[in-house]
């Protein structure tokens, strides 16, 4: 088992669905984010939570809205999605305040028809 | 705003060989975090190493070691005795020093390919 376990793996969409991605960790960590991997371009840090709070938004549309119940896990609610907005999902988790690095998960294959 | 920068999009080692990737970044802040991630077909990104910019000494773990220019703001990682295991996409990232643990800026990648 993984730190760090994302569902689904792979997932499409239509433009008018309404999904969400999951992800939760087993690591004890207390802080988790969220990631878009697109062909050609870096990965972009797209949502940060510490503690149960947001505390980054990295100027993300709002037809992605994301969710964290309690430090282990975290979603990504998706509503009207772009065929752009196909990419990879990585989701992150880390401890704050201590000298350790962040840990990610498998991700998501999303494709948006 | 700090950027990465990765100019090799592909790299090519012959299996036991050395092989070094190339990254650049540019920032102004004087406390920050260095990392080489690896993300192999399974997709998940796996730390290879990290150096902290307080730090002289290059960092070393294994295989893998980086060569830490700082002041020409240059991070580059060498693979030695390179396996057929080590083939994947490999990511510099930087992290400010008062920034979360997850909050890394990424360069494009390296596609690593390596030959039995």
């Amino acid at each position: 088992e993984t730190g760090v376990t994302q569902t689904p793996r792979h997932l499409v969409m239509g433009m008018t669905n309404k999904k969400s991605l999951k992800c939760e960790q087993h690591l004890g960590h207390n802080a988790m984010y969220w990631y878009k991997q697109s062909a050609k371009k870096p990965l972009e840090l797209m949502f940060v939570y510490s503690l149960e709070e947001r505390v980054e938004n990295n100027s993300v549309p709002s037809r992605f809205s994301p969710e964290c119940p309690n430090s282990s896990h975290l979603f990504l609610h998706l509503h009207t999605l772009q065929p752009e907005d196909s990419a990879l999902y990585l989701c992150a988790s880390s401890q704050e305040r201590e000298n350790t690095e962040a840990f990610f998960g498998q991700g998501t294959r999303l494709t948006v028809v | 705003a700090q950027t990465v920068t990765q100019s090799q999009p592909e790299m090519s080692v012959q299996e036991a060989e050395t092989v070094t990737l190339s990254c650049t970044y540019d920032t102004s802040e004087s406390d920050y975090y260095l990392f080489w991630y690896k993300q192999p077909p399974s997709r998940q990104m796996i730390l290879v190493i990290r150096q902290e910019a307080y730090k002289q000494q290059n960092a070393t773990e294994n295989r893998f070691s980086v060569n830490f220019q700082k002041a020409a703001k240059s991070f580059s990682l060498k693979i030695s005795d390179s396996q057929l295991g080590d083939a994947a996409m490999y990511f510099c990232a930087y992290r400010s020093g008062g920034g979360s643990q997850g909050n890394l800026i990424f360069g494009k990648g390296t596609k690593l390919s390596v030959k039995p």
